[in-house]
């Protein structure tokens, strides 16, 4: 079967650095999605990887390694509005979306 | 500008009764979807259309149906619902012109059944 395995809640302290990790077995494989989910909202995309290695965006980090079914979304510089839960999808070979549960960040000041 | 429009925002049904939860879209993106979000679970996908006129059955499209008439709208029909359907809704939808193809999402519909 299909599986996107993601810690269920992180806590972290204002100003700080949080690594997210995700880890996926799926059927097939064209691309990993992050997306942002605040609390009764609506999940809002982050980023995009389908080559390895480290893609930069801001404050906003995300790194994928395919041979090992792995990615983590890096987030620095830790702010109060960051608190939200984190969404990794994996792009299968149908082209269809497989969501992880998320992980929701709890941020303290 | 808009993006995605869902209607209602909030629905409570009494087990039994017909519901169709609306999806409206201004970027006229190819395709739609529609996800149920229950807590613990990721988002489970409903029904999918990749282009009007077309649709096809995603991971739980038991107790639901769809139609995609036109570009914009993607309507979701419970004919006849039950407690299991109490979920939030979302419809997203995407352009489907290249490899990178991001999904966004509509502000969604929370639904009770009792």
């Amino acid at each position: 079967g299909q599986n996107i395995d993601q810690p269920t809640e992180m806590t972290a302290t204002e100003g700080a650095i949080v690594q997210i990790n995700c880890t996926y077995q799926t059927s097939g494989f064209n691309g990993l999605f992050w997306y942002q989910q605040h609390a009764g909202e609506a999940p809002t995309f982050l980023s995009y990887n389908v080559l390895d290695g480290l893609e930069e965006k801001g404050r906003f980090s995300s790194f994928l390694s395919r041979s090992k079914g792995y990615s983590y979304l890096l987030l620095k510089e830790l702010q109060m509005k960051d608190s939200a839960s984190y969404l990794c999808a994996v792009l299968d070979s149908n082209y269809q979306l497989i969501w992880g549960a998320g992980t929701k960040l709890i941020i303290k000041p | 500008t808009a993006g995605i429009t869902q209607a209602p925002t909030s629905q409570i049904l009494a087990a039994g009764r017909s519901m169709t939860l609306r999806c409206t879209q201004d970027m006229r993106h190819n395709a739609m979807y529609w996800y149920r979000q229950d807590l613990g679970l990721g988002l489970r996908l409903i029904h999918y259309s990749n282009t009007a006129g077309t649709t096809g059955k995603g991971e739980v499209p038991d107790g639901y149906s769809v139609s995609r008439a036109n570009t914009d709208d993607f309507p979701l029909t419970l004919a006849s619902a039950v407690p299991s359907q109490t979920s939030v809704y979302f419809c997203a939808s995407s352009a489907l012109d290249s490899s990178t193809d991001t999904q966004y999402f509509g502000p969604g519909t929370r639904l009770t059944v009792l």
